[in-house]
């Protein structure tokens, strides 16, 4: 069974650049069957996608968090990244990374990292 | 962008039948998944391509697809189906994931 884990700082100061790492044991990052994600979904509400990026490095954002947002894939690591800068309040939230099947459904997730924006 | 439209909450007598809507324009030609989020946990998939369970969802979980709405159907509701629970499309005329905004489930 494929488990992710996201990892990173669990404070950022506002107008700072949160920074999260995704590991993916096992090799499937290189796999053409599958996309990965990063969602978050701040506390009492519902989940919000970021961006998506394929094996082949093809990417995709949500529009209102695209500007913000940079999304890469480390092969040789076995991981994939989330960078968003200019961070307010309202990236206070749980982020989650997780495994697609190619514009599919999302069949693993991780189980998600608090992440607090605060001076 | 393309919106996917949800009851905020759906209340069931236990071993009653659960129906959860998505609401979406044409929303019968995509195909729609539907998560499962238990309090502090993350999502897992419980129906896939409208209708289709992955291995270890039990079969009181069902799904359907037409027109302008989706439908997710827990049948025979047990207190463990108490979760929030979301819809999702990829949305391809904008390249997208679309989740719904999430319907919370009561089990009385």
């Amino acid at each position: 069974q494929l488990h992710l884990q996201e990892s990173g700082p669990g404070l950022v100061k506002p107008s700072g650049t949160l920074s999260l790492t995704c590991s993916v044991p096992g090799g499937s990052i290189t796999s053409s069957s599958y996309y990965w994600n990063w969602m978050r979904q701040p506390t009492g509400k519902g989940l919000e996608w970021i961006a998506s990026i394929y094996y082949s490095g093809e990417k995709f954002f949500n529009p209102s968090l695209k500007s913000r947002v940079t999304i890469s894939l480390d092969t040789s690591k076995g991981h994939f990244s989330l960078t968003m800068k200019s961070v307010t309040a309202a990236d206070t939230a749980i982020y989650y990374c997780s495994r697609g099947r190619f514009l599919s459904y999302m069949d693993v997730w991780g189980k998600g990292t608090n992440v607090s924006v605060s001076s | 962008s393309y919106v996917l439209t949800q009851p905020p909450s759906v209340s069931v007598a236990p071993g009653q039948t659960a129906m959860i809507t998505c609401g979406g324009d044409n929303i019968g030609i995509k195909n729609v998944h539907w998560y499962q989020q238990r309090p502090g946990q993350a999502p897992v998939v419980v129906v896939y391509d409208d209708r289709d369970r992955p291995s270890g969802i039990p079969e009181r979980f069902s799904g359907s697809n037409s027109v302008n709405t989706a439908t997710l159907t827990i049948s025979g509701v047990e207190a463990g189906d108490e979760a929030d629970y979301y819809c999702h499309v990829w949305d391809s005329s904008s390249d997208q994931v679309i989740f719904g905004g999430g319907t919370k489930l009561t089990v009385l």
